[in-house]
This record gives C-alpha cells, sequence and structure tokens, in this order.
C-alpha cells in the first residue's frame, strides 16, 4: 500500500533556529500534499497544501513566512519553521494524495519542542 | 460550506462488546467520507472510505461504516471491541471536486477488560 515517511519523528530546538520536516512518498507520485497541525487532544487543522512546482496556499491565519514549504519534486515536500518559538511547540503531520487513486495517506508526525 | 461532527468526544466500552462512533456530516457537494484512526503520537491510518459506491462500506481490523444520505450520517461500528482498538478516531469529509480534507474533532475510545 501508499507509504509516506515524515521525518524526523521527534526533535528538539532553541528558540529562534530553524528546523526543516521532510515529507516523501515512498511508493507513488503525490502532486499535492498537505500540512498539519495538532494540539494535544485536538483535531487537525490544515495549516497549507503544498502543489508540486509551485507555491503552497495557506490556510487563514498561517504565517506563510514562519512556515516555509517547499514540493520541489513529486515525491517530496517539506516544512521549515523558521525562528522557532515555544508557541510553535506541537505536532506536525503531513499528508500525500496518490495521483492514482485520490486517496490520502498520512506521514506518522513530528513532535517539535522549542525550549 | 462542509462540516462534520463527531457527536461524542469519548466513548468508552468493555473488551468483546459493539463499538459505535458517531459521525454526522454536511456538505455542498457529493461527498468522499473517510474513517482513520490515530494512536498516540502517531499518524493516521485509514479505516475505511465511502466513495458514492456502496453505501456500506467495510474497513480494516472488522471496522464497519454505514453511509446514510437521508441522515447525513456515517457512523463507525464494530461487533466486538478488542484492547487494541483503544486509540483516537475521525472522521472526514472531502466533498467531491475538492482536494483538502475536513476532520471532526476525534473521538477517543476507551476499551476496558
Amino acid at each position: 500500500g501508499a507509504v509516506v515517511s515524515q521525518h524526523p519523528s521527534r526533535v528538539i530546538c532553541k528558540s529562534g533556529t530553524s528546523v526543516k520536516i521532510e515529507c516523501r512518498s515512498l511508493d507513488f507520485q503525490a502532486t499535492t500534499m498537505f500540512w498539519y497541525r495538532q494540539f494535544p487532544k485536538q483535531s487537525l487543522m490544515l495549516m497549507a497544501t503544498s502543489n508540486e512546482g509551485s507555491k503552497a496556499t495557506y490556510e487563514q491565519g498561517v504565517e506563510k513566512d514562519k512556515f516555509l514549504i517547499n514540493h520541489a519534486s513529486l515525491t517530496l515536500s517539506t516544512l521549515t519553521v523558521t525562528s522557532a518559538h515555544p508557541e510553535d511547540s506541537s505536532f506536525y503531520i503531513c499528508s500525500a494524495r496518490d495521483d492514482r487513486e485520490y486517496g490520502y495517506t498520512f506521514g506518522s508526525g513530528t513532535r517539535l519542542t522549542v525550549v | 460550506a462542509q462540516s462534520v461532527t463527531q457527536l461524542d468526544s469519548h466513548v468508552s466500552v468493555s473488551e468483546g462488546t459493539p463499538v459505535l462512533l458517531r459521525c454526522n456530516y454536511s456538505s455542498s457537494y457529493s461527498p468522499s467520507l473517510f474513517w482513520y484512526v490515530q494512536h498516540p503520537n502517531k499518524g493516521l491510518q485509514l479505516l475505511l472510505k465511502y466513495t458514492s459506491a456502496a453505501t456500506l462500506v467495510k474497513g480494516i481490523n472488522g471496522f464497519e461504516a454505514e453511509f446514510k444520505k437521508s441522515e447525513t450520517s456515517f457512523h463507525l461500528t464494530k461487533p466486538s471491541a478488542h484492547m487494541s482498538d483503544a486509540a483516537e478516531y475521525f472522521c472526514v469529509v472531502r466533498p467531491s471536486g475538492y482536494s483538502t480534507l475536513t476532520f471532526g474533532k476525534g473521538t477517543m475510545l476507551l476499551v476496558s477488560p
């Protein structure tokens, strides 16, 4: 079945530094990928839709300069949290849409802690 | 506009008893509907999906859901709960022609011995 690899699974960084999270579709092409944020005991909040070869579409209220998204190939999207602050600490999850069957596969998530 | 309402934030069952997780949706267009399961600090795993074929959808691990258009519901059921079923469950809607998903707030399933 379709597999999405997300790395790292956990990261701790200092305030002011940047962190990059990778989302890779291993056995299918994904023109479209999605980035979500999940707060403790809450649902997933869509941050942005990432389209291969074009700019990401950000949801209202999401700072595009803080959360940089790059989708340079059909199998890889990256989310960079720039100048991270403690309030950016959260669980980030990516999802890739399989171009063949319009299915959605999720990565295993990244727990970001900013200290 | 589309929305998803999961009617229970928590459901507690005993092992071996039936599971019912309720979901109602609203969507302007013929939707696709999904149920995902999330174990702690993990990503989401697809249990099943409805995409306008059979209204009774069978998924993995013995779960199934029935799409009822007249009731705008897509409840998830399982005849007999296992301890390993304890997790968070999300009902998700995607309107026809759209690529983004709308998530319910989730239902935590607790299974006691």
